[in-house]
């Protein structure tokens, strides 16, 4: 079955700086990848997807993902981040059958 | 409704008992979803419905899990002879097909 791989739990950052939360994915067919972020005590929210096509995906807040098949991994970027950036970031794979597992999520803390 | 609806949002259990959650996916979505969620984890996939079958149970953990989404719409996932271990936050999420799942607020289950 496919996993996901978050390799850091935490991120702290200063605002405004760029950030790199980091997913590596395992699976042995092709596969559609997401992003979903949880703000404190709410749902999850999806941040974007990767179904097809270009590599590099943008999703909303200013986020924006790209897609490696070679090295596996799915990494989310954010040139400037802002305080309300502050939240539990998870990644997610999905193969042809649409069975969806998460990783372990990286907690982004952005200082002012 | 415009959003996938979980209920209870919150039910406290003596050990031992039996308890019900309910989900109400997106209308339409044919794709539903169980994971559970501890402090500070990733969701934890438990099961994944495609119509009105079990596309894949592996996630539950044993036996006193079950879960069922009989006319392809409503879920319920049950589970008997509750334990401490069990207390979690059960999240719900549906999905059109491949474009991504949207969640619900979850139901944060307490056993005492």
């Amino acid at each position: 079955a496919q996993s996901v791989t978050q390799l850091d739990s935490q991120v702290p950052v200063f605002e405004e700086a760029p950030v790199e939360l980091r997913c590596n994915y395992s699976s042995s067919v092709s596969v559609y990848l997401f992003w979903y972020v949880q703000y404190p005590n709410q749902g999850l929210q999806l941040l974007l997807k990767y179904l097809s096509g270009s590599t590099l995906v943008k999703g909303i807040n200013g986020f924006e993902a790209e897609f490696n098949k070679s090295q596996t991994s799915f990494h989310l970027r954010k040139p400037s981040v802002h305080i309300s950036d502050t939240a539990e970031y998870f990644c997610a794979v999905s193969e042809w059958n649409n069975d969806m597992r998460f990783g372990a999520g990286t907690r982004l803390t952005v200082k002012p | 409704g415009a959003g996938v609806s979980q209920t209870p949002s919150n039910k406290v259990t003596e050990k031992g008992k039996y308890v019900e959650l309910r989900c109400d996916p997106i209308s339409g979505h044919t794709a539903l979803y169980w994971y559970r969620q501890s402090l500070g984890q990733g969701p934890e996939f438990l099961i994944y419905f495609q119509g009105t079958g079990a596309a894949d149970d592996s996630g539950l953990p044993n036996d006193r899990f079950f879960a069922v989404r009989p006319e392809g719409s409503v879920s319920t996932l049950k589970i008997q002879r509750t334990e401490r271990g069990d207390s979690a936050v059960y999240l719900c999420a549906s999905s059109p097909g491949t474009g991504g799942a949207f969640f619900g607020q979850g139901t944060r289950l307490t056993v005492v």
